[in-house]
């Protein structure tokens, strides 16, 4: 079975620019996480989506950026307008309540630069 | 709130000795769960190991097992029989049994030496 899969793995944009990442979750979980690490502030959840809906945002950090889970098997995650302390490594993961032990399994990530 | 602490930024073993990684929590939550990922340099996030509040014996996954004492809130990761490639990071997280959000530690970057 495949992993969760995020594209692009690497994206280089200029400040300002719309950037739109991607995420399809491990077919059969129902829970989808945005996180994201930096240097900074370490490995920091985003948000979070069960069954499409999303149940906390509240580590979205403005209203820059916006997620999007349209079905099952796809999210987004979108920053418009970029700022160069955006740049950092972005993982989606999935999950499902069912599991022995609820692991949630990562993506390989996207890495952002904004330039 | 939940919080992760990882008080060793980075460590040194010698290969094929065991290693323990620090990781103390605090939650007011009756019921919770603790992970151990790695991360090695290539970037994924690798789970290794889970700890629920009201087990009983320590988790074991092979060559990695978790010390829990619960009583002090600490959830130290024992890595027996080091190999090269176990240099990574490694990250302790919570997670809420009722929820699923996960709150990571700093991290511990472990190096094997040869």
């Amino acid at each position: 079975d495949a992993g969760v899969i995020q594209s692009p793995r690497h994206e280089v944009t200029e400040m300002g620019q719309e950037v739109t990442l991607r995420c399809k979750p491990i077919s059969g979980h129902d829970y989808l996480f945005w996180y994201r690490q930096t240097m900074m502030r370490g490995l920091e959840l985003l948000i979070y989506f069960n069954n499409n809906v999303p149940i906390d945002d509240s580590g979205m950090p403005e209203d820059r950026f916006s997620a999007k889970m349209p079905n099952a098997s796809f999210s987004t995650l979108k920053i418009q307008p970029s700022e160069p302390r955006d740049s950092a490594v972005y993982f989606c993961a999935s999950t499902d309540d069912r599991g022995r032990y609820n692991e949630q399994f990562f993506g390989p990530g996207t890495r952002l630069t904004v330039l | 709130a939940q919080k992760i602490t990882q008080t060793q930024p980075g460590m040194f073993v010698q290969e094929k000795e065991a290693v323990t990684l620090d990781c103390t929590y605090d939650t007011s939550d009756p019921s919770y769960g603790l992970f151990w990922y790695k991360q090695p340099s290539s970037g994924e996030m690798i789970f290794l190991i889970y700890q629920g509040s009201y087990d009983q014996q320590n988790a074991t996954e092979g060559r990695y097992s978790l010390n829990f004492q619960k009583a002090r809130k600490s959830a130290n990761l024992v890595i027996s029989a080091s190999q090269l490639g176990d240099s990574a990071m490694y990250f302790c997280a919570m997670i809420k049994a009722a929820g699923n959000k996960l709150t990571f530690g700093g991290g511990t970057r472990v190096l094997v030496k040869p």
